[in-house]
C-alpha cells in the first residue's frame, strides 16, 4: 500500500531562518511521481513540484529547493530565509500514473517577523 | 495552461438538502477525475475516482449513495452530496490531468466548502 509520512505536524520559524519539511513515503511501484502542494488559509492548492521516481536530481527554484534520496523514501523540502508569505500548511504527496494522489498529514509552517 | 474549475467556492445549505459540485477541465479533456475531502486542519482524503462514461471509483468508507458522482462528459464530473448532514460539512476539491502522468500534468480545481447548518 502507498503511505506518505509528514512527521513534522506544525514547525515555527522566524523570518530569514532556513526550514526543512520533511517527507517520507512508502510504494511498490517502480514508477511513481511525488509531489509537494502548498495551501494558504484560503484553501486552494498550489503547485510547488513534481518529481519521477527515474529522477533523483535535487532541485532549487529560487529559495526553494528539494531533496529526492529513493535510498531513504524521502522528498525533503527546504525553503532558504524564509519570510512570512510562506506561511501555510505543505503537503508532500505520492502518484502512481493514473495521478491518483495520497497525501501526507501535511505541516503547518508559521513563520513569524 | 491547463485549468480545472469547480463551482461553487463555496456553499452553505440546511440539513437534509442536497448539494450539488461541478468540476470543469476548461481546456482539455479528462477521462479521469478525482474528488478529495479535507476536513478543518486535516489532510485531504481521495473520495472517489469519477470515470467518463462508466461508474465511479469509490474509496473504502466513502459512501456511494450519499455522495454521487456523475462524469457525464469529458470535461464535467459532478459530485452531490445527498441528504447533508452537519458532518458533511468539508472542503472538497477536484483535480484532473490531460494525460497519463509520464507525459502530462495534474492539476486541481479551487475547492468548494461546503457548511451544513
Amino acid at each position: 500500500a502507498q503511505k506518505v509520512t509528514q512527521a513534522q505536524t506544525e514547525i515555527s520559524v522566524v523570518e530569514k531562518e532556513d526550514v526543512t519539511l520533511d517527507c517520507v513515503y512508502e510504494t511498490r511501484d517502480t514508477t511513481y511521481y511525488l509531489f509537494w502542494y502548498k495551501q494558504p488559509p484560503s484553501g486552494e492548492l498550489v503547485f510547488l513540484i513534481r518529481r519521477n521516481s527515474f529522477d533523483e536530481q535535487n532541485e532549487i527554484s529560487g529559495r526553494y529547493s528539494w531533496n529526492f534520496q529513493k535510498s531513504t523514501s524521502s522528498f525533503n523540502f527546504t525553503i532558504t530565509a524564509s519570510q512570512v508569505v510562506d506561511s501555510a500548511v505543505y503537503f508532500c504527496a505520492l502518484s502512481d500514473q493514473g495521478g491518483k494522489l495520497i497525501f501526507g498529514q501535511g505541516t503547518e509552517l508559521s513563520v513569524k517577523p | 495552461g491547463a485549468v480545472v474549475s469547480q463551482h461553487p467556492s463555496w456553499v452553505i445549505c440546511k440539513s437534509g438538502t442536497s448539494v450539488k459540485i461541478e468540476c470543469r477541465s476548461l481546456d482539455f479533456q479528462a477521462t479521469t477525475m478525482f474528488w478529495y475531502r479535507q476536513f478543518p486542519k486535516q489532510s485531504l482524503m481521495l473520495m472517489a475516482t469519477s470515470n467518463e462514461g462508466s461508474k465511479a471509483t469509490y474509496e473504502q468508507g466513502v459512501e456511494k449513495d450519499k455522495f454521487l458522482i456523475n462524469h457525464a462528459s469529458l470535461t464535467l464530473s459532478t459530485l452531490t452530496v445527498t441528504s447533508a448532514h452537519p458532518e458533511d460539512s468539508s472542503f472538497y476539491i477536484c483535480s484532473a490531468g490531460d494525460r497519463p502522468l509520464y507525459t502530462g500534468e495534474l492539476f486541481f480545481g479551487e475547492g468548494s466548502r461546503l457548511t451544513v447548518l
